[in-house]
């Protein structure tokens, strides 16, 4: 199975920092790298597919990109509605797996 | 617009099974597969499994072979995922999420929660 390593656990933010989440796969995984944001009690939205591209209706201060097995979720200007848990998924093959989780939490 | 409305909230025995519901609407409900994803309380997102609603094909994860049965009715747009056996360990929120080349719409999760 591919593990996708995830960092930081959590980070503490102000409003509109600017805020990196990183994700290692384990193994080659070309572009297939998905971020989603999970708010408590509530399923995860997607927010970047395939490395990069900005699902729709997603605000355009999320973006992603990669180097390598390493691939960065960045938020440039953090809102209040931002708040929440972030997690990669790769997408290449089967098992889909998942990284642990980035809590962002006010500061 | 997409919308995957999963069942309500289950209490079970160990031992016993249980089945999950998600129906969707919105699209094509056999152009995408639907994956079944777990949550347990503040941990992370793990995979179960997926089904292919036009063919009915379906893969697993190992952890799940032979506890786990993914199935569907295209007349009425619903997916089901059946867990037999269940232990304390099966307490978690269960998504259902709609894939093409990767999930992107996900149901509102149905918690499921294993208790003597």
């Amino acid at each position: 199975d591919i593990q996708m390593t995830q960092s930081p656990s959590s980070l503490s933010a102000s409003v509109g920092d600017r805020v990196t989440i990183t994700c290692r796969a384990s193994q080659s995984i070309s572009k297939y790298l998905n971020w989603y944001q999970q708010k408590p009690g509530k399923a995860p939205k997607l927010l970047i597919y395939t490395t990069s591209s900005l699902q729709s209706g997603v605000p355009s201060r999320f973006s992603g990109s990669a180097s390598g097995t390493d691939f960065t979720l960045t938020i440039s200007s953090l809102q209040p509605e931002d708040f929440a848990t972030y997690f990669c998924q790769q997408s290449y093959n089967s098992p889909l797996t998942f990284g642990q989780g980035t809590k962002v939490e006010i500061k | 617009q997409v919308q995957l409305v999963q069942s309500g909230a289950e209490v079970k025995k160990p031992g016993a099974s249980v089945k999950v519901s998600c129906k969707a609407s919105g699209y094509t409900f056999t152009s995408y597969d639907i994956n079944w994803v777990r949550q347990a309380t503040g941990q992370g997102l793990e995979w179960m499994g997926y089904m292919n609603p036009n063919s009915g094909n379906t893969g697993y994860a190992q952890k799940f072979q032979g506890r786990v049965t993914m199935t569907r009715n295209t007349s009425i747009s619903v997916a089901y995922m059946e867990l037999n056996s269940l232990r304390s360990e099966d307490t978690a929120v269960y998504y259902c999420a709609r894939d093409y080349t990767h999930p992107d719409f996900w149901g509102q999760g149905t918690l499921v929660t294993v208790s003597s």
